[in-house]
């Protein structure tokens, strides 16, 4: 069975820094590519970033770019968004989430984790 | 630009059928698409892939009252005797290289 369990949202002080974890199983981590989703309070659903199966290739939506990294561990089947830079409108939930083969869409998804930027 | 197009609500008396529409942009017309549905306080859950010419093909323990069809650059979601259960946000999703996009999702209320 294939879990995702996403831990790290705390409140932070605009500017401030962050890092999400997500950690996999129930599958062959390394052979996947792997997202970040979020959803501000009472919004949709927007792409954050994602990366290849081997790490090699990571893509940004341009409101994180240049402020968020993600990356993965392989040996530890976990993904990571390190954020920094913070905003009031980073506020949200953050999902991790498994690609599908060929890295087209999410088949698998992650409860969520909550980060508050706030003052 | 790739965007997909979803109208805000929906609603549908509990057992009857309801069709959720979702429009790629102009010149996307033969993207495939995802479907996912996110109750309410719950991450979302991946339903189906939908492809141009219709088929699609269901996530794991997706019931077969849930099924896909498209028609041009509209994609469709319909749900068969619908159950308390299936209120929820409906969410389409499409790719492309290096970028994911979802519409902006349907409430679905079950009446």
């Amino acid at each position: 069975e294939v879990q995702l369990l996403e831990s790290g949202g705390s409140l932070v002080q605009p500017g401030g820094s962050l890092r999400l974890s997500c950690a996999a199983s129930g599958f062959t981590f390394s052979s996947y590519a792997m997202s970040w989703v979020r959803q501000a309070p009472g919004k949709g659903l927007e792409w954050v970033s994602g990366i290849s199966g081997s790490g090699g290739s990571t893509y940004y939506a341009d409101t994180v770019k240049g402020r968020f990294t993600i990356s993965r561990d392989n040996s530890k089947n976990t993904l990571y968004l390190q954020m920094n830079s913070l905003r009031a409108e980073d506020t949200a939930v953050y999902y991790c989430a498994k690609s599908a083969t060929n890295a087209e869409f999410q088949d698998y998804w992650g409860q969520g984790t909550l980060l508050t930027v706030s003052s | 630009q790739l965007v997909l197009t979803q109208s805000p609500s929906a609603s549908a008396s509990l057992g009857a059928s309801v069709k959720l529409t979702c429009t790629l942009s102009s010149g996307h017309s033969d993207y495939a698409i995802a479907w996912h549905q996110q109750q309410p306080e719950k991450g979302p859950r991946y339903l189906m892939k939908l492809n141009s010419d219709g088929s699609h093909s269901k996530g794991d323990g997706i019931p077969d009252r849930f099924s896909g069809s498209s028609s041009g650059a509209e994609r469709y979601l319909t749900i068969s005797s619908l159950q308390s259960e299936d209120e929820a946000d409906y969410y389409c999703q499409t790719w492309g290289t290096g970028i994911w996009v979802f519409g902006g999702g349907t409430k679905l209320t079950v009446l």
